[in-house]
């Protein structure tokens, strides 16, 4: 069973364009949400995270957005950039010790020049 | 920065034969992890270890063991590898978050 949902599969941009992934968990206990980004033939590398005592972290043209009440949060990206184009998980996980993470399907993000 | 490496970037095998997948980390982490990524399902945990000869089960442990003799060694092996199992492998470790993961191995099982 899928404890984090990620949508959408897919997403084509045009540069300049805002990207928005969304992603919805099941577990309250989940008290850390990092999103990786992996480009072809890399693993995945952490972008940025979010613990949920805070609605928003923006680090430069990425911003996670949280919502504890209906247990969503999304990355926004903004100014998108063909340089961009990777796919990207969100994934969750609880307490700090050993940190198993949880992740949601993917999104295949292409930026267009 | 952490170096996660897997020893082998591609690798195809028979039905039938015994896999062994190895990573190394340089950062002397206590956590290590294997993951499997299959499109349209993400990354799922196979199994991870949280100290040397220790080791958990994750979500599809089913199929696979592993071994962790050295700290900075975590071994997958595919008991006896099955068509199903053809997919890309990730390795990972962290001291506590965020995990840093390996480029990744692409097992083709024919």
């Amino acid at each position: 069973q899928q404890q984090v949902k990620q949508s959408p599969q897919s997403l084509i941009v045009q540069k300049g364009g805002i990207s928005i992934i969304n992603c919805a968990y099941e577990n309250t206990a989940f008290d850390y949400f990092p999103w990786y980004q992996q480009f072809p033939g890399k693993g995945p590398a952490l972008l940025i995270a979010i613990r949920p005592d805070v609605s928003e972290k923006k680090e430069g043209r990425f911003t996670i957005s949280f919502n504890k009440s209906a247990k969503q949060f999304s990355l926004h990206i903004m100014d998108s950039q063909p340089g961009d184009s990777a796919t990207y998980f969100c994934a969750a996980s609880i307490g700090t010790s050993g940190s198993r993470l949880t992740f949601g399907e993917g999104t295949q993000l292409t930026v267009n020049p | 920065d952490v170096k996660v490496t897997q020893s082998s970037r591609y690798l195809v095998k028979r039905t039938g034969e015994k896999v062994f997948l190895e990573c190394v980390q340089d950062m002397d982490h206590e956590n290590m992890f294997w993951y499997r990524q299959d499109p349209g399902l993400g990354l799922r945990l196979i199994y991870f270890s949280y100290d040397v000869k220790m080791k958990e089960k994750g979500d599809i442990p089913e199929g696979y063991s592993v071994s962790r003799e050295k700290k900075e060694r975590f071994s997958l092996i595919l008991e006896s590898a099955s068509t199903n199992q053809t997919s890309m492998y990730l390795c990972a470790s962290n001291p506590g978050r965020p995990q840093h993961f390996g480029d990744g191995t692409r097992l083709s099982i024919l």
